[in-house]
Protein backbone atom coordinates (compact mmCIF):
# COMPACT_ATOMS: atom_id res chain seq x y z
CA UNK A 1 0.00 0.00 0.00
CA UNK A 2 1.19 3.73 -0.37
CA UNK A 3 2.28 5.16 2.11
CA UNK A 4 -0.26 8.06 3.15
CA UNK A 5 -1.58 8.61 6.82
CA UNK A 6 -4.58 10.44 7.24
CA UNK A 7 -5.18 12.59 10.53
CA UNK A 8 -6.91 12.20 12.82
CA UNK A 9 -9.48 9.43 11.49
CA UNK A 10 -12.56 10.45 13.00
CA UNK A 11 -13.55 14.11 14.62
CA UNK A 12 -16.44 15.41 15.92
CA UNK A 13 -16.62 19.40 16.07
CA UNK A 14 -18.45 22.48 16.89
CA UNK A 15 -20.13 25.16 14.11
CA UNK A 16 -17.81 27.35 14.12
CA UNK A 17 -14.80 26.21 15.28
CA UNK A 18 -11.64 25.69 13.26
CA UNK A 19 -10.62 21.86 11.83
CA UNK A 20 -7.16 21.21 10.40
CA UNK A 21 -7.01 17.49 8.56
CA UNK A 22 -3.43 16.55 7.50
CA UNK A 23 -2.20 14.65 4.45
CA UNK A 24 0.88 12.89 5.13
CA UNK A 25 2.84 11.00 2.43
CA UNK A 26 6.37 8.88 2.18
CA UNK A 27 6.05 8.12 -1.34
CA UNK A 28 7.51 11.62 -2.42
CA UNK A 29 5.16 11.92 -5.02
CA UNK A 30 4.61 15.70 -6.20
CA UNK A 31 0.50 16.06 -6.59
CA UNK A 32 -1.72 15.81 -3.75
CA UNK A 33 -5.39 16.29 -3.51
CA UNK A 34 -7.95 16.70 -1.03
CA UNK A 35 -11.55 15.19 -1.66
CA UNK A 36 -14.73 14.79 0.05
CA UNK A 37 -17.24 11.72 -0.12
CA UNK A 38 -21.00 12.40 0.41
CA UNK A 39 -23.88 10.29 -0.02
CA UNK A 40 -25.53 11.10 -3.88
CA UNK A 41 -22.28 12.67 -4.78
CA UNK A 42 -19.61 10.57 -4.87
CA UNK A 43 -16.26 12.29 -4.46
CA UNK A 44 -15.64 15.97 -5.43
CA UNK A 45 -12.31 17.54 -5.80
CA UNK A 46 -11.35 20.12 -3.05
CA UNK A 47 -8.12 20.97 -3.79
CA UNK A 48 -4.86 19.99 -5.05
CA UNK A 49 -1.48 20.47 -4.76
CA UNK A 50 1.39 20.11 -7.62
CA UNK A 51 4.17 21.07 -5.58
CA UNK A 52 5.13 22.88 -2.57
CA UNK A 53 3.32 25.91 -2.33
CA UNK A 54 1.63 25.35 -5.40
CA UNK A 55 -2.04 24.77 -5.20
CA UNK A 56 -5.40 25.37 -7.11
CA UNK A 57 -8.81 25.00 -6.23
CA UNK A 58 -11.10 21.96 -7.17
CA UNK A 59 -14.70 21.77 -7.92
CA UNK A 60 -16.19 22.38 -4.18
CA UNK A 61 -13.66 24.94 -2.76
CA UNK A 62 -15.28 27.04 -0.77
CA UNK A 63 -14.77 26.83 2.90
CA UNK A 64 -11.88 25.46 2.29
CA UNK A 65 -8.22 26.29 2.45
CA UNK A 66 -4.99 24.15 2.33
CA UNK A 67 -0.86 24.55 2.35
CA UNK A 68 2.08 22.60 1.55
CA UNK A 69 5.05 23.89 2.77
CA UNK A 70 6.66 20.16 2.17
CA UNK A 71 6.24 17.54 -0.29
CA UNK A 72 5.05 14.89 2.54
CA UNK A 73 1.95 17.39 4.05
CA UNK A 74 -0.82 18.14 2.91
CA UNK A 75 -3.07 19.90 4.72
CA UNK A 76 -6.94 20.91 4.78
CA UNK A 77 -8.16 23.56 6.57
CA UNK A 78 -12.08 24.54 7.53
CA UNK A 79 -11.64 28.53 8.78
CA UNK A 80 -15.16 28.74 10.22
CA UNK A 81 -16.54 24.41 9.85
CA UNK A 82 -20.10 24.13 9.05
CA UNK A 83 -22.89 21.76 9.49
CA UNK A 84 -22.39 20.96 5.67
CA UNK A 85 -18.98 20.46 5.80
CA UNK A 86 -19.85 17.25 7.49
CA UNK A 87 -18.30 14.64 5.30
CA UNK A 88 -15.78 11.86 4.88
CA UNK A 89 -12.31 13.59 3.42
CA UNK A 90 -9.22 11.19 1.20
CA UNK A 91 -6.56 12.40 0.35
CA UNK A 92 -4.90 11.54 -2.58
CA UNK A 93 -1.28 11.20 -4.11
CA UNK A 94 -0.09 10.72 -7.60
CA UNK A 95 3.12 10.52 -9.15
CA UNK A 96 2.45 12.99 -12.38
CA UNK A 97 -0.97 14.67 -13.16
CA UNK A 98 -1.88 12.82 -15.92
CA UNK A 99 -2.96 9.39 -16.53
CA UNK A 100 -1.40 7.99 -13.73
CA UNK A 101 -2.24 5.84 -10.67
CA UNK A 102 -3.87 8.34 -7.55
CA UNK A 103 -3.37 6.04 -3.94
CA UNK A 104 -6.17 7.28 -1.52
CA UNK A 105 -5.62 7.56 2.03
CA UNK A 106 -8.23 5.66 4.71
CA UNK A 107 -10.20 8.61 4.92
CA UNK A 108 -11.00 11.05 7.91
CA UNK A 109 -14.93 11.42 9.02
CA UNK A 110 -15.40 14.86 9.67
CA UNK A 111 -18.67 15.54 12.18
CA UNK A 112 -19.71 19.31 12.60
CA UNK A 113 -22.64 19.68 14.95
CA UNK B 1 -27.50 15.38 -16.51
CA UNK B 2 -24.24 14.45 -14.09
CA UNK B 3 -21.09 14.51 -15.83
CA UNK B 4 -20.31 10.45 -14.98
CA UNK B 5 -23.55 8.43 -14.49
CA UNK B 6 -23.60 5.15 -12.80
CA UNK B 7 -26.56 2.81 -11.56
CA UNK B 8 -26.62 2.99 -7.58
CA UNK B 9 -26.99 -0.60 -7.07
CA UNK B 10 -26.36 -4.22 -8.58
CA UNK B 11 -26.77 -7.86 -6.88
CA UNK B 12 -25.22 -10.59 -8.67
CA UNK B 13 -24.93 -14.40 -7.24
CA UNK B 14 -21.61 -15.77 -6.43
CA UNK B 15 -20.00 -17.11 -9.12
CA UNK B 16 -21.84 -15.27 -12.00
CA UNK B 17 -20.20 -12.18 -13.93
CA UNK B 18 -20.83 -8.66 -13.45
CA UNK B 19 -21.32 -5.68 -15.36
CA UNK B 20 -21.26 -2.46 -14.21
CA UNK B 21 -21.76 0.29 -16.24
CA UNK B 22 -20.58 3.84 -16.40
CA UNK B 23 -21.71 6.96 -19.00
CA UNK B 24 -19.76 10.16 -19.54
CA UNK B 25 -20.67 13.54 -20.99
CA UNK B 26 -17.42 15.08 -21.24
CA UNK B 27 -15.93 13.82 -25.13
CA UNK B 28 -12.80 15.11 -24.25
CA UNK B 29 -11.90 12.56 -21.40
CA UNK B 30 -8.36 10.85 -22.09
CA UNK B 31 -8.11 7.97 -19.42
CA UNK B 32 -10.96 6.50 -17.49
CA UNK B 33 -10.67 4.51 -14.09
CA UNK B 34 -12.64 1.97 -12.22
CA UNK B 35 -11.95 2.23 -8.55
CA UNK B 36 -13.20 0.23 -5.47
CA UNK B 37 -14.30 1.04 -2.28
CA UNK B 38 -14.89 -1.55 0.43
CA UNK B 39 -16.62 -0.71 3.89
CA UNK B 40 -14.71 1.94 6.29
CA UNK B 41 -11.83 2.43 3.58
CA UNK B 42 -10.26 4.34 0.57
CA UNK B 43 -10.23 4.14 -2.75
CA UNK B 44 -8.38 1.04 -4.61
CA UNK B 45 -7.82 1.35 -7.83
CA UNK B 46 -8.34 -1.46 -10.14
CA UNK B 47 -7.77 -0.27 -13.81
CA UNK B 48 -7.84 2.04 -16.45
CA UNK B 49 -8.59 2.67 -19.93
CA UNK B 50 -6.81 5.50 -21.99
CA UNK B 51 -9.52 6.51 -24.73
CA UNK B 52 -7.94 5.54 -27.37
CA UNK B 53 -8.36 1.66 -26.53
CA UNK B 54 -11.60 -0.20 -27.04
CA UNK B 55 -10.75 -2.91 -24.05
CA UNK B 56 -8.89 -3.89 -21.60
CA UNK B 57 -8.50 -7.20 -19.56
CA UNK B 58 -6.82 -8.03 -16.84
CA UNK B 59 -7.61 -11.39 -14.87
CA UNK B 60 -10.89 -11.53 -13.55
CA UNK B 61 -11.33 -7.91 -14.73
CA UNK B 62 -12.45 -6.57 -18.34
CA UNK B 63 -13.07 -2.58 -19.19
CA UNK B 64 -15.22 -1.83 -22.23
CA UNK B 65 -15.39 1.32 -23.78
CA UNK B 66 -17.64 2.63 -26.42
CA UNK B 67 -16.04 6.64 -27.29
CA UNK B 68 -19.15 7.43 -29.27
CA UNK B 69 -21.56 6.43 -26.89
CA UNK B 70 -19.02 7.71 -23.88
CA UNK B 71 -20.07 4.47 -22.42
CA UNK B 72 -17.50 2.57 -20.01
CA UNK B 73 -17.66 -0.87 -18.63
CA UNK B 74 -16.71 -3.19 -15.99
CA UNK B 75 -17.25 -6.80 -16.19
CA UNK B 76 -16.22 -8.63 -13.31
CA UNK B 77 -15.63 -13.17 -14.58
CA UNK B 78 -16.93 -15.50 -11.52
CA UNK B 79 -18.10 -12.58 -8.99
CA UNK B 80 -16.96 -13.46 -5.55
CA UNK B 81 -18.22 -12.61 -2.22
CA UNK B 82 -15.20 -10.62 -1.53
CA UNK B 83 -15.93 -8.40 -4.54
CA UNK B 84 -18.63 -6.87 -2.81
CA UNK B 85 -18.14 -3.50 -2.67
CA UNK B 86 -19.09 -0.01 -4.23
CA UNK B 87 -17.34 0.46 -7.75
CA UNK B 88 -16.59 4.11 -9.08
CA UNK B 89 -16.47 5.34 -12.46
CA UNK B 90 -14.03 8.25 -12.77
CA UNK B 91 -12.46 10.23 -16.09
CA UNK B 92 -9.57 12.71 -16.34
CA UNK B 93 -10.44 15.53 -18.81
CA UNK B 94 -7.55 16.71 -21.61
CA UNK B 95 -3.84 15.92 -20.91
CA UNK B 96 -2.63 18.58 -17.53
CA UNK B 97 -5.75 18.14 -15.59
CA UNK B 98 -5.30 16.77 -12.36
CA UNK B 99 -8.73 16.99 -11.26
CA UNK B 100 -10.61 13.76 -11.41
CA UNK B 101 -14.28 13.78 -11.79
CA UNK B 102 -16.51 10.70 -10.32
CA UNK B 103 -19.47 8.97 -10.93
CA UNK B 104 -21.54 8.19 -7.92
CA UNK B 105 -21.20 4.65 -7.23
CA UNK B 106 -22.41 1.23 -7.94
CA UNK B 107 -22.81 -0.78 -4.90
CA UNK B 108 -22.23 -4.19 -5.62
CA UNK B 109 -24.27 -7.15 -3.64
CA UNK B 110 -22.80 -10.77 -4.36
CA UNK B 111 -25.43 -13.46 -2.72
CA UNK B 112 -23.70 -16.44 -1.77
Amino acid sequence: DAGITQSPRHKVTETGTPVTLRCHQTENHRYMYWYRQDPGHGLRLIHYSYGVKDTDKGEVSDGYSVSRSKTEDFLLTLESATSSQTSVYFCAISESGGGTEAFFGQGTRLTVV
Amino acid sequence: GEDVEQSLFLSVREGDSSVINCTYTDSSSTYLYWYKQEPGAGLQLLTYIFSNMDMKQDQRLTVLLNKKDKHLSLRIADTQTGDSAIYFCARQSGAGSYQLTFGKGTKLSVIP
